[in-house]
């Protein structure tokens, strides 16, 4: 059984670009979760969506930001006309469907964002 | 409003000593989790532990343990005859009970360094 995979796992952008960042959860998970660890700092959430629903977008920026997981495909992170403060290190984590009594939240590799 | 606080920035020992991290959180809830990752230079993050709030049995893994401490919000993690390995920075985080958002709080971190 496949982990959280995440790709790509390095991207370089120059300002004003775009960035499309992918995360495929583990096979049976619907819950996605995508957080951002800037140089030197924790982690810090940004959104929470389930299959073609955003649950909780309290953490993302208000601009340039967007996050969807259709139907099909995996869960995509979309930073538009990046800029320098974008480069960071961007994780998702993945938990099943339904009432979730663990917690469990499974990482990926995580895709680390450098904005020239 | 959910907080961690991890007040060790840094912390460095020599091999073989004990050393523990420490972890303090706040919460309205009173059920919640707590997790330990830890996130080698390689960048990944590694789960180590997770605890529910009923559960105030401390835990040994190996040479780790953690001490549950609900009296004083505590959540702390030690590490018996520490080696090279171990050095890594250490997160500690907080979620909500598993209702449908289990997004994780971190705290800031703690980056142990074993020296030889």
């Amino acid at each position: 059984n496949a982990g959280v995979m995440q790709n790509p796992r390095h991207l370089v952008r120059r300002r004003g670009q775009e960035a499309r960042l992918r995360c495929s959860p583990m096979k049976g998970h619907s819950h996605v979760y995508w957080y951002r660890q800037l140089p030197e700092e924790g982690l810090k959430f940004m959104v929470y969506l389930q299959k073609e629903n955003i649950i909780d977008e309290s953490g993302m920026p208000k601009e340039r930001f967007s996050a969807e997981f259709p139907k099909e495909g995996p869960s995509i992170l979309r930073i538009q006309q990046v800029v320098r403060g974008d480069s960071a290190a961007y994780f998702c984590a993945s938990s099943p469907a339904g009432r979730n009594f663990d917690n469990e939240q499974f990482f990926g590799p995580g895709t680390r964002l450098t904005v020239l | 409003a959910q907080k961690v606080t991890q007040a060790q920035t840094e912390i460095s020992v020599v091999e073989k000593e004990d050393v523990t991290l420490d972890c303090v959180y706040e919460t309205r809830d009173t059920t919640y989790y707590l997790f330990w990752y830890k996130q080698p230079p390689s960048g990944e993050l590694v789960f180590l532990i997770r605890r529910n709030s009923f559960d105030e049995q401390n835990e040994i893994s190996g040479r780790y343990s953690w001490n549950f401490q609900k009296s004083t919000s505590s959540f702390n993690f030690t590490i018996t005859a520490s080696q090279v390995v171990d050095s890594a920075v250490y997160f500690c985080a907080l979620s909500e009970a598993g209702f449908g958002n289990e997004k994780l709080t971190f705290g800031t971190g703690t980056r142990l360094t074993i020296i030889p």
